[in-house]
């Protein structure tokens, strides 16, 4: 199985900063990498998906990058919403594979 | 408008058996995947399996022993089973559309315990 590495738990931030997520593949998984949102409440959104595209109805203030095994989530402007904690996915092979997350806290 | 919801029993004994209900609305499981994700308390996600539209299935092979997923088209409802469930088998578990993970249900918390 691929192993997807969030080497960053959590993370503190003030409102209006601008944040990086990153995440590394054990293998090269040929951009397919997306980033998942999930609020406090349980509540999972798909933000990012093939590195860089921004699902319907994310806000343009998030945006991805990456290639090969490494991987990045940037939220600029940083607003309270945005509370929550993102996962990286792998969708490159079966089975499916996440980080484990990172958690993005109001500093 | 897409929608999932999971529902499912809150508790089962140990040693005993799962079955979640995914009933979706706003598209047809015959244009899509549906997988299966759970996410243990105070952890990450994991993904269990995937039934694709034309109803053929591919598990995790952590629980391809004891994990089943089906489907009835017309119900617009999936199935999860899963067999000889053990504490570490409490989670949140989730029904989630298509191969991007697109659209996911609010969950269903699963508690194994005596």
């Amino acid at each position: 199985d691929i192993q997807m590495t969030q080497t960053t738990s959590s993370l503190s931030a003030s409102l209006g900063d601008r944040v990086t997520i990153s995440c590394r593949a054990s293998q090269d998984i040929n951009t397919y990498l997306s980033w998942y949102q999930q609020k406090p409440d349980g509540t999972v959104k798909l933000l990012i998906y093939h590195t860089s595209r921004l699902h319907s109805g994310v806000p343009s203030r998030f945006s991805g990058s990456g290639s090969g095994t490494d991987y990045s989530l940037t939220i600029s402007n940083l607003e309270q919403e945005d509370i929550a904690t993102y996962f990286c996915q792998q969708g490159n092979t079966l089975p499916w594979t996440f980080g484990g997350g990172t958690k993005l806290e109001i500093k | 408008q897409v929608q999932l919801k999971e529902s499912g029993p809150g508790l089962v004994a140990p040693s005993q058996s799962l079955s979640i209900t995914c009933t979706v609305s706003g598209f047809s499981l015959t244009s899509y995947d549906i997988n299966w994700i759970r996410q243990p308390p105070g952890k990450g996600l994991e993904w269990l399996g995937v039934i694709w539209t034309g109803g053929g299935t591919n598990y995790n092979s952590a629980f391809m022993s004891r994990l089943s997923i089906s489907k009835d088209n017309s119900k617009s409802q999936v199935f999860l089973k899963m067999n000889s469930l053990q504490t570490d088998d409490t989670a949140i578990y989730y029904c989630v559309r298509d191969s991007l993970l697109a659209y996911w249900g609010q969950g269903t918390l699963v508690t194994v315990s005596a």
